[in-house]
């Protein structure tokens, strides 16, 4: 078993929907949970970051976790052709190891 | 955040040769880390790379294949040696960012091995 299940996708939406994206993680010693964007042919950048149960919005990101079900999710909101990437979810535990998502990619039809 | 600088960008190597990846940061950082990314697959750490100390593999890496070499607080080599067609892939470097997320990663080196 994976340590982080993420829905493959691919996700097609039309520009201005909310894109939807999760994970499942199996470890629940795992206490930070991440959100990374990876454009084509460059490295993952950090879009959100959270360690505790509940929602943290940013702009027109939301990152969601419910820590009993070990469920992390990412909503965009408004949804734009410049944010069509691939996005991968990623947790850790203390010891600053990233476990990844095999990430969602999204396309944002104009 | 910091930067990290990562050459080369791409690369096609003959196998059995070996390919060395650099990654260069504009600030000091404790940890640096490589992983391997293969197509439609996650992020797949390789290995930590501290300064001053041997770098720890994580299991199904092993250091003749992948030596590691960390010689101050801002730099970081990954040799891929020996090199075959499975090891076509894009290796990334990253740090730590100075805690247990936030962290920052290279642009990626895409292999080819043929």
């Amino acid at each position: 078993q994976k340590e982080v299940e993420q829905d493959p996708g691919p996700l097609s939406v039309p520009e201005g929907a909310i894109v939807s994206l999760n994970c499942t993680y199996s470890n629940s010693a795992f206490q930070y949970f991440m959100w990374y964007r990876q454009y084509s042919r460059k490295g993952p950048e950090l879009l959100m970051y959270t360690y505790s149960s509940g929602n943290k919005e940013d702009g027109r990101f939301t990152a969601q976790v419910d820590k009993s079900s070990k469920y992390i999710s990412l909503f965009i909101r408004d949804s734009q052709p410049s944010d069509s990437a691939t996005y991968l979810c990623a947790v850790s535990t203390n010891d600053y190891k990233l476990s990844f998502g095999a990430g969602t990619t999204v396309t944002v039809r104009a | 955040s910091a930067v990290i600088s990562q050459k080369p960008s791409r690369d096609i190597c003959q196998r059995g040769t070996s390919l060395t990846i650099q990654c260069q940061v504009d600030s000091q950082v404790t940890m640096m880390f490589w992983y391997r990314q293969q197509p439609g697959q996650s992020l797949t750490l390789i290995a930590t790379a501290n300064q001053g100390s041997e770098a720890t593999y994580e299991s199904g890496f092993v250091i003749d294949k992948f030596p590691i070499s960390r010689p101050n607080l801002t730099f970081s080599t990954l040799t891929v040696s020996n090199m075959s067609p499975e090891d076509s892939s894009i290796y990334l470097c990253s740090d730590n960012g100075g805690g247990p997320y936030g962290y920052t990663f290279g642009s990626g080196t895409r292999l080819t091995v043929v």
